[in-house]
Parts: C-alpha cells; structure tokens; sequence
C-alpha cells in the first residue's frame, strides 16, 4: 500500500531535549516536506527537500533540523524542543509536480 | 511572493444545500499548481485535486465541482447537496516551480452540514 508513514504519532516531552520524529514514504517520490498545523494558522511548511541531500527552508524553520539521506527518508529534529513547538506535525510527499500525501500526523506537546 | 487567501473561516449549511468554499491565490509565476485538500474531524489530510495553470478546464467529481478562473486568480470549490460527512475543514494549496517547489497553503475553512 502506497503511504506516508511517520513516527510516534503521539509524543509528550520536556524543554530542551531533543527528539527526532521519522518520516517514510514508499512511493519513490523525489519531494518531502515538513509541516506544523496550528489553531488559527493553518499549515505552515518547515522545510523541504527536492531530492536526497537537497533540503531548503520552508516559512518556519527555526528551531527545526531536517535530513535526507535516503529518498525515503525525512526525519525531522527539534534539538531543543520548546513548549512554542507544541503542535500537530505533518509529513508529506510528492512527485516533484504533483500533489501531496500526507502521514497521518504527529501531535508533539512540549512542557 | 505567494499567498492563498481562503476568506471564509467557518461556513454551516444544512444538509442538502449547496456551498461553495472560495480561494484566491498569488503568484508572480506562470507555470503553478493548485490544490484542495479536506481535513475531517478524524485529522488526516485527504487530497481532493490538483488543477495546473494551463488548464482552466473546469472539473466535476460526483457533488464536487471546481471553477479555476486565472483572470480572478480563483480556484474555488462547491459541494452539491451537502452531507453531513461532507464536514471538515477544506484547505485550497499553491505549489510555483519559480519558489523552490515550497507549498503554500490558504487557512483553511471548516464547513459544517447541520442534518
């Protein structure tokens, strides 16, 4: 089944420790990208990436590191989590003109 | 830049009615994407359609209708004879090969169809 995966989906942690929440997609799709979805704010993107080692910035990258060492692959890490990052997360993928898949979200809450 | 500007924040309808969900968007681009994604109450994101710029071709899918009008920069989204399972909150999406490939989503409208 073709699908966006990421991992956890529910994670409760405290300031300043760092974390690191997975992402994988099995479609073969050379885009991902990062999102946080805030009450009021809709979806705003943290960081893309248009193909292995090749990330850029998004409109909210800071307090956000990204890799993409494989095609399959786009974790996302908060190296010093602050209770501001609390929000719903989002991973998704594409073909480089297409549309996206979505995971299925990870709720973060940082205390 | 770009920019999608969803205006209406929340609409309710009874079911059954008709409802359209408006999107303007901005882009200094020509060649660009456009998108409607639903979020119901469960929270994933559901894709719905993708139109591209040199297409303004108009599309139907069962109750769903879109109408993508370049010279208003509008891409907007009507439901026919709403359900109730047509609630959810309904976000409309501009992706410009000019701006790195980065999305741009509107804020999203939340639709309730009251039975």
């Amino acid at each position: 089944e073709a699908q966006v995966t990421q991992n956890p989906r529910y994670l409760i942690t405290v300031t300043g420790k760092k974390l690191t929440v997975t992402c994988s997609q099995n479609m073969n799709h050379e885009y991902m990208s990062w999102y946080r979805q805030d009450p009021g704010l809709g979806l705003r993107q943290i960081y893309y990436s248009m193909n292995v080692e090749v990330t850029d910035k998004g409109d909210v990258p800071e307090g956000y590191k990204v890799s993409r060492k494989e095609k399959r692959n786009f974790p996302l890490i908060l190296e010093s989590p602050s209770p501001n990052q609390t929000s719903l997360y989002f991973c998704a993928s594409s073909p480089l003109a297409g549309e996206q898949y979505f995971g299925p979200g990870t709720r973060l809450t940082v205390t | 830049a770009q920019k999608v500007t969803q205006a209406q924040t929340e609409i309710s309808v009874v079911e059954k009615e008709d409802v359209t969900l408006d999107c303007v968007y901005e882009t200094r681009d020509t060649t660009y994407y456009l998108f409607w994604y639903k979020q119901p109450p469960s929270g994933e994101l559901v894709f719905l359609i993708r139109r591209n710029s040199f297409d303004e071709q108009n599309e139907i899918s069962g109750r769903y209708s879109w109408n993508f009008q370049k010279s208003t920069s509008s891409f907007n989204f009507t439901i026919t004879a709403s359900q109730v399972v047509d609630s959810a909150v309904y976000f409309c999406a501009l992706r410009s090969d000019n701006y790195g490939q980065n999305f741009v989503f509107g804020p999203g409208t939340r639709l309730s169809v009251l039975p």
